[in-house]
């Protein structure tokens, strides 16, 4: 079973809407990131958090924002979104200080039209 | 700068025979290594990890071996079987520092 979760699954949505994308985890993981994937490409980083308060931007500019207000919760938002947001956003995370990878989330795939 | 490089985009294996498939990396400080699966849609499975004290570490039908003088790691599968079909990611990582991964190699097993 999941131990973290992401929703929706898949998502269609006009140019200019705003949204969000949720992500949770149940294993007190102190580390949380989002990577973005297009298909056959590399996963790309575009935010961390390392606690909460904590945020910060990855190795691919975003023009999402994110927020950790809870440990659990790292929610991912698009003030504006355009087709070029079109792709997979994948939610993981790991417990701060672990040698052990991450456990990530079943993702988003996000098609904006 | 790509510290984990995967240069086979792409593999093509007969079911029932091995799977290799490398990863290079050019931080000699990483001193663990994973590989993940991921199928389309799906977010990324842990597969199997290896210390850097290691060079070898095997679960099963899979086996990473760790060259670290040659910094370079392999993953491999036997037998093959079509389940297996997927993209494959190799990440590094150093302490409590982000992961590092490869671009993926998408293994087909053929019939």
């Amino acid at each position: 079973e999941a131990d973290i979760y992401q929703t929706p699954r898949y998502l269609v949505i006009g140019t200019g809407k705003k949204i969000t994308l949720e992500c949770s985890q149940t294993m007190g993981h102190d580390k949380m990131y989002w990577y973005q994937q297009d298909p056959g490409m590399e996963l790309h980083l575009i935010h961390y958090s390392y606690g909460v308060n904590s945020t910060e931007k990855g190795d691919l500019s975003s023009e999402s924002t994110v927020s950790r207000i809870r440990t659990e919760h790292f929610p991912l938002t698009l003030e504006s979104a355009r087709p070029s947001h079109t792709s997979q956003y994948l939610c993981a995370s790991t417990q701060a200080g672990t040698s052990y990878g991450y456990t990530f989330g079943s993702g988003t795939r996000l098609t904006v039209v | 700068d790509q510290q984990v490089k995967q240069n086979s985009p792409s593999l093509s294996v007969q079911e029932g025979r091995i799977s290799i498939l490398n990863c290079d990396y050019t931080n000699s400080m990483f001193d663990y290594f994973l590989w993940y699966k991921k199928y389309p849609a799906e977010g990324p499975t842990f597969l199997i990890s290896i210390s850097s004290i290691k060079d070898k570490n095997e679960d099963g039908r899979f086996t990473v071996f760790l060259n670290k003088s040659a910094k370079h790691l392999s993953l491999h599968i036997v037998p093959s079987q079509p389940g297996d079909s997927a993209v494959y990611f190799c990440a590094a990582g150093r302490g409590a520092q982000k992961l590092v991964f490869g671009q993926g190699t998408r293994l087909t097993i053929n019939p």
